[in-house]
């Protein structure tokens, strides 16, 4: 079954660097998302990504967020300058279409620790 | 906006019990709703979904939902409970109209005891 992949599986950074996740959604999928689940905490949107350009953005992505996709299976959320109220799992998934019934497939996530 | 609300972070149950994880929804416009389970470790995983055709859902291992638009309700039920079932259960709704984003409820823990 074909499945989002996620790079790496754990991060540790200090406070002040930058990170990139990585993520290679599958790859007849044309959509693509962020999310963050802060531990013990609800998953929260980030970040919807379609022809190249961001389709919607929550408040929590700001300037200190960025998205890309480098070639053509790749997909990366940037972080510029890490907080420690950054540390969280980050989810990337993808879908085939971007009409809300088909649902998401998700990665495995990164865990993020910013200390 | 859009919202969901799952009653109880915590539902323990016997194996072999009734499994029963409640999710309300809030949305202007007619929702697409989802269920996902996130097992330790791992990411979530789609469990069923409804979108607007048979109310009664049937998903993934043993899960059922019903969509109840007078009560605004979405609740999961499976008839019985294995052990291989305790896992974080997040409720989700998504709009109809060029909504590329999910909202996810708190999530639900579900315990099940031997």
């Amino acid at each position: 079954e074909p499945e989002v992949t996620q790079t790496p599986s754990h991060q540790v950074t200090q406070m002040g660097q930058e990170v990139i996740l990585r993520c290679v959604p599958i790859s007849n999928h044309l959509y693509f998302y962020w999310y963050r689940q802060i531990l013990g905490q609800k998953v929260e949107f980030l970040v919807s990504f379609y022809n190249n350009e961001i389709s919607e953005k929550s408040e929590i992505f700001d300037d200190q967020f960025s998205v890309e996709r480098p070639d053509g299976s790749n997909f990366t959320l940037k972080i510029r300058s890490t907080k420690l109220e950054d540390s969280a799992m980050y989810f990337c998934a993808s879908s085939e279409t971007g009409s809300s019934n088909y649902g998401y497939t998700f990665g495995s996530g990164t865990r993020l620790t910013v200390v | 906006a859009q919202s969901v609300t799952q009653l109880g972070s915590h539902v323990s149950v016997s194996e072999g019990a009734l499994v029963l994880l409640r999710c309300n929804y809030s949305s202007s416009v007619p929702p697409y709703l989802f269920w996902y389970v996130q097992y330790p470790n791992q990411g979530l995983q789609l469990l069923l979904k409804y979108t607007s055709a048979a109310t009664l859902v049937k998903g993934i291992n043993g899960f059922e939902a019903e969509f109840k638009k007078s009560e605004t309700s979405f609740h999961l039920t499976k008839p019985s409970a294995h052990m291989s079932d305790a896992a974080e259960y997040f409720c989700a709704v998504s709009d109809r109209v060029g909504g590329f984003k999910t909202i996810f409820g708190a999530g639900t823990r579900l315990f099940v005891k031997a």
